[in-house]
C-alpha cells in the first residue's frame, strides 16, 4: 500500500488560495491519486482525482508532479465552507480498499 | 439522485450485544465498502463487496462481518460489542468494480455507535 504525508494543520484566509500538499513516494504507475475532505460530523466528500495530467473540476484543482510522487490540491479562493480535514488517497487498481492517512485539517479564517 | 443512505444514525448498545448497520448504495452502483472512524485510529478500510461477493477485507477480528444483497443494500454486523467498538461506521458506494480506471467512492453520512 502506498503511504502518504500531508502537514498536520493549515490555515488560509477566506478568499485567498490554498494549496495542499501531499506526498506519495511510493505510488505505483497505475494508482490514481484521490482527494476527499472531511466536515465535522459527515462522511468524507469526494474532491477530485487524477492519474498523471493535472486536473481541474468547480471544486478544486488537483496539480500532479512530473515524477508522481507528490500532488498539490489546489481551492482557488477559499471559504468557510472549506475548512475540513483534506485527505490524499492513492487508491489501487482491482480494490476499494482506501488507505486514509491522518489528513491536514484546513482552517479557513474569515 | 439520492446518496448513500446508512441506517440507523444513532444508536447504543451494551457491551455483549450485537449490532446490524444498513447501507443502500446510490442508485445504480454497484459496489460497497464499509469503513471504521475512531479519534484515535482515523478511518480503517473494513470490507468491500462486488455483485454479493466480498473482495478485500481490512484486519478487523472476525466479530466484524457483512454482506451484500442481489440488489447491492449492504450490511455489516458486530457480534459481541466491546466499548472500542464506539465509532463511526461509514459506508461508501461506486459504480462497478475497482479495475483500474480510477472509480470515485462515494460515502454515506456514516452510522455512530456507541458501546456501554
Amino acid at each position: 500500500d502506498a503511504k502518504t504525508t500531508q502537514p498536520n494543520s493549515m490555515e488560509s484566509n477566506e478568499e485567498e488560495p490554498v494549496h495542499l500538499p501531499c506526498n506519495h513516494s511510493t505510488i505505483s504507475g497505475t494508482d490514481y491519486i484521490h482527494w476527499y475532505r472531511q466536515l465535522p460530523s459527515q462522511g468524507p466528500e469526494y474532491v477530485i482525482h487524477g492519474l498523471t495530467s493535472n486536473v481541474n473540476n468547480r471544486m478544486a484543482s488537483l496539480a500532479i508532479a512530473e515524477d508522481r510522487k507528490s500532488s498539490t490540491l489546489i481551492l482557488h479562493r477559499a471559504t468557510l465552507r472549506d475548512a475540513a480535514v483534506y485527505y490524499c488517497i492513492p487508491s489501487t487498481s482491482g480494490t476499494y480498499k482506501y488507505i486514509f492517512g491522518t489528513g491536514t485539517r484546513l482552517k479557513v479564517l474569515a | 439522485k439520492a446518496g448513500v443512505t446508512q441506517t440507523p444514525r444513532y444508536l447504543i448498545k451494551t457491551r455483549g450485544q450485537q449490532v446490524t448497520l444498513s447501507c443502500s448504495p446510490i442508485s445504480g452502483h454497484r459496489s460497497v465498502s464499509w469503513y471504521q472512524q475512531t479519534p484515535g485510529q482515523g478511518l480503517q478500510f473494513l470490507f468491500e463487496y462486488f455483485s454479493e461477493t466480498q473482495r478485500n477485507k481490512g484486519n478487523f477480528p472476525g466479530r466484524f462481518s457483512g454482506r451484500q444483497f442481489s440488489n447491492s443494500r449492504s450490511e455489516m454486523n458486530v457480534s459481541t460489542l466491546e466499548l472500542g467498538d464506539s465509532a463511526l461506521y461509514l459506508c461508501a458506494s461506486s459504480l462497478g468494480y475497482a479495475a483500474g480506471t480510477g472509480n470515485t467512492i462515494y460515502f454515506g453520512e456514516g452510522s455512530w455507535l456507541t458501546v456501554v
